[in-house]
């Protein structure tokens, strides 16, 4: 266990939905990234904070937003669902995640189905 | 274009043999990671490698680092079947963004 959270653990929804996965940090770190992992794109990095701002940016869709709120957890925002989304998300987190080089823990991930 | 390659994609061996897994990486970086991933679960941190020539391990597994030579391995000595996985390498540049290769599934036979 890494002690980084994901809810849920599955979803299922339809085309041009609207989701929210949600991911709590390890306690203590600050940084939370979001990654994607399909079978034809593999894993990808989605987007990172860092004390509730955003830090970098990836392949993102821009159907697609992020946050971290006050209290360090981060959801993740899709919109206009598409089956193309359908993937697991990963959460990851880490101390400090500025220039630290430090292991990122990840999260169980949330297993999204477009249907 | 960075690109992040692993070889092989796919390993079947038996227990008590020796493998290597190779991770060629084309843009410079001073650190690469090593996670390995069970079906259906998260990603684990094995390694995390900061320098050039490093080496680390951890039990049947050893990783070590080239930055010169843009390349990480990650050596299996003496394969049991609980090592079967897939293992990922990851790299990572100026920011802390991780960029993966697609992943070796090993997969160790009795």
């Amino acid at each position: 266990d890494s002690g980084v959270t994901q809810t849920p653990k599955h979803l299922i929804t339809a085309t041009g939905q609207r989701v929210t996965l949600r991911c709590s940090p390890r306690s203590g770190d600050l940084s939370v990234y979001w990654y994607q992992q399909s079978l034809d794109q593999g894993l990808q990095f989605l987007i990172q904070y860092y004390n509730g701002e955003e830090r970098a940016k990836g392949n993102i869709l821009e159907r697609f937003s992020a946050q971290q709120f006050p209290d360090l957890h981060s959801e993740l925002n899709l919109s206009s669902l598409e089956l193309g989304d359908s993937a697991l998300y990963f959460c990851a987190s880490s101390e400090k995640g500025v220039g630290s080089k430090e292991t990122q823990y990840f999260g169980p991930g949330t297993r999204l189905l477009v249907l | 274009e960075l690109k992040v390659e692993q070889n092989p994609l796919f390993l079947s061996m038996q227990e008590g043999k020796n493998y290597t897994i190779y991770c060629n990486y084309s843009t410079t970086s001073d650190r690469l990671y090593w996670y390995r991933q069970d079906p259906g679960k998260s990603l684990e941190s094995l390694f995390v490698l900061l320098s050039n020539g490093a080496v680390k391990q951890e039990g049947r597994l050893m990783a070590s680092l080239d930055t010169k030579a843009r390349l990480s391995t990650l050596h299996i000595t003496a394969a049991v079947h609980d090592l079967s996985a897939t293992y990922f390498c990851a790299w990572a540049g100026g920011s802390e963004k991780l960029v993966f290769g697609k992943g070796t599934k090993l997969t160790v036979n009795p």
